[in-house]
């Protein structure tokens, strides 16, 4: 089956702008989650959502991240004012539950 | 606070060895621990998942083992192939801290031919 899907796949956008970010979770997985891959900093956790539950907001950085899940499926981050220290990698993983989680192809942000 | 140490940083060996692949982390308490393999500019595959309450598990040419006590895993790959060659990163799932997991910063393995 279909996987999870991110878009776009490349953002170049200019300091100060907002962006947002989209994730297409696993059909059925109740669980998804945002993590940031950057230079030297590695992987980390930004915010995961689990059915009807209050959001774990505990990984973003600021209070320019957010984040919200329609329906139980499609999640998007939205970054406003961004900062070049914004430039990372943003993966979306999703999963039922406590289990495996299932990346996507990850979407590449350049703030210039 | 949990913290996840993969060693080695980065790996190169000939096609065709058994290798092995270090993560420790500080807190035991953990739910259970994941291999991933990243290839460049790509996402995350899952290569192996183990709960607390097991020891090892098994996938092909893949074996990871956990010792939960020792803060510890290890991720053997046998009979190393060139396609081998990604980034291997571990990361475990802590005991009620929801689904987040915590990363190690990966060993980059490169196997010549």
């Amino acid at each position: 089956g279909a996987g999870v899907s991110q878009s776009p796949s490349n953002k170049v956008t200019e300091k100060g702008k907002d962006v947002e970010l989209r994730c297409d979770p696993i059909s059925g997985h109740t669980a998804l989650y945002w993590y940031r891959q950057s230079l030297g900093q590695g992987l980390e956790f930004l915010i995961y959502f689990q059915g009807n539950s209050a959001p774990d907001k505990s990984g973003l950085p600021s209070d320019r991240f957010s984040a919200e899940r329609t329906g139980g499926s499609v999640s998007t981050l939205t970054i406003q004012r961004t900062q070049q220290e914004d430039s990372a990698v943003y993966l979306c993983a999703s999963s039922p539950r406590l289990e495996t989680q299932y990346f996507g192809p990850g979407t590449r942000l350049l703030v210039l | 606070k949990q913290e996840v140490t993969q060693i080695p940083a980065a790996l190169s060996v000939p096609e065709g060895e058994n290798l092995v692949l270090n993560c420790s982390f500080t807190d035991s308490a953990i739910y259970n621990l994941q291999w991933f393999r990243q290839d460049p500019g790509k996402g995350l595959t899952s290569l192996l998942l183990i709960q607390s309450s097991q020891r090892e598990q098994t996938s092909g040419r893949l074996n990871a083992s956990l010792d939960k006590s020792s803060g510890r895993s290890t991720l053997y790959i046998a009979a190393s192939q060139p396609g081998d060659s990604a980034t291997y990163l571990c990361a475990v799932l802590r005991v009620n801290q929801g689904g987040k997991l915590i990363f190690g910063q990966g060993t980059e393995l490169s196997v010549k031919p």
